[in-house]
């Protein structure tokens, strides 16, 4: 079945570092692609999205580029902020039938000033 | 335009008890997603009803467990006899089609 594999955490950075988060997939065909942010105690946000190969999404200086040939959909941001520290989910949303779902497990990122 | 509500946002409950965990949807979305998160993992879908259906219950566990969407009035997730492995926290999200809105969760534990 759908599958979502994403970088194991925690990752601890200092604030204006560099941020990638590795995210890969396994799937039927071409599933829309979504990164979503977890603040403590708080539910989803949906971080940014892209629905098919090349498309890049982007929203509050994070991007991730949907990559059809290595099946990936990695996060990254040039310069992080103490507010940016959060657990971050790599999903696909599944095909043909009910559109639902599946979660990598989570990475938690913590940025220090 | 409130966003998906979800009541209650902590529940505490004894072995053997009932939980009921509710969930209104955002103005106009009739499609309604229940997902569990447990400790340190990733959210997993459980089920995926419409306005008085259920269209999708792959996730859920056979037994105990039970969801429903009326006509009027929230969607519900209902355990019965819970045990201490059903704590986690739950999220409800919904969609008029596409992308899901989710809630803030309801953390339930169980002593």
């Amino acid at each position: 079945g759908d599958s979502v594999t994403q970088m194991e955490g925690p990752v601890t950075l200092s604030e204006e570092a560099f941020l990638t988060i590795n995210c890969t997939y396994t799937a039927t065909g071409y599933p829309s692609l979504f990164w979503y942010v977890q603040y403590p105690g708080e539910g989803l946000q949906l971080l940014l999205k892209a629905t098919k190969a090349d498309d890049k999404g982007s929203n509050k200086g994070f991007e991730a580029t949907y990559r059809k040939e290595t099946t990936s959909f990695h996060l990254e941001k040039g310069s992080v902020q103490v507010s940016d520290s959060a657990v971050y989910f790599c999903a696909l949303l599944t095909q043909g039938g009910s559109e639902k779902l599946v979660f990598g497990k989570g990475t938690k990122l913590t940025v220090n000033p | 335009n409130a966003g998906v509500m979800q009541n209650p946002r902590h529940l505490v409950r004894r072995r053997g008890q009932e939980a009921r965990l509710r969930c209104s949807p955002m103005k106009g979305h009739s499609h309604v997603y229940w997902y569990r998160q447990l400790p340190e993992e990733g959210l997993k879908f459980m089920v995926y009803l419409q306005k008085e259906n259920i269209i999708d219950e792959s996730g859920m566990p056979k037994e105990r467990f039970s969801a429903e969407f009326p006509k009027e009035g929230p969607s519900i997730l209902r355990i019965q006899q819970v045990v201490r492995g059903d704590s986690a926290a739950y999220f409800c999200a919904s969609s008029k089609k596409g992308e899901q809105f989710f809630g803030p969760g309801t953390r339930l534990t169980v002593l």
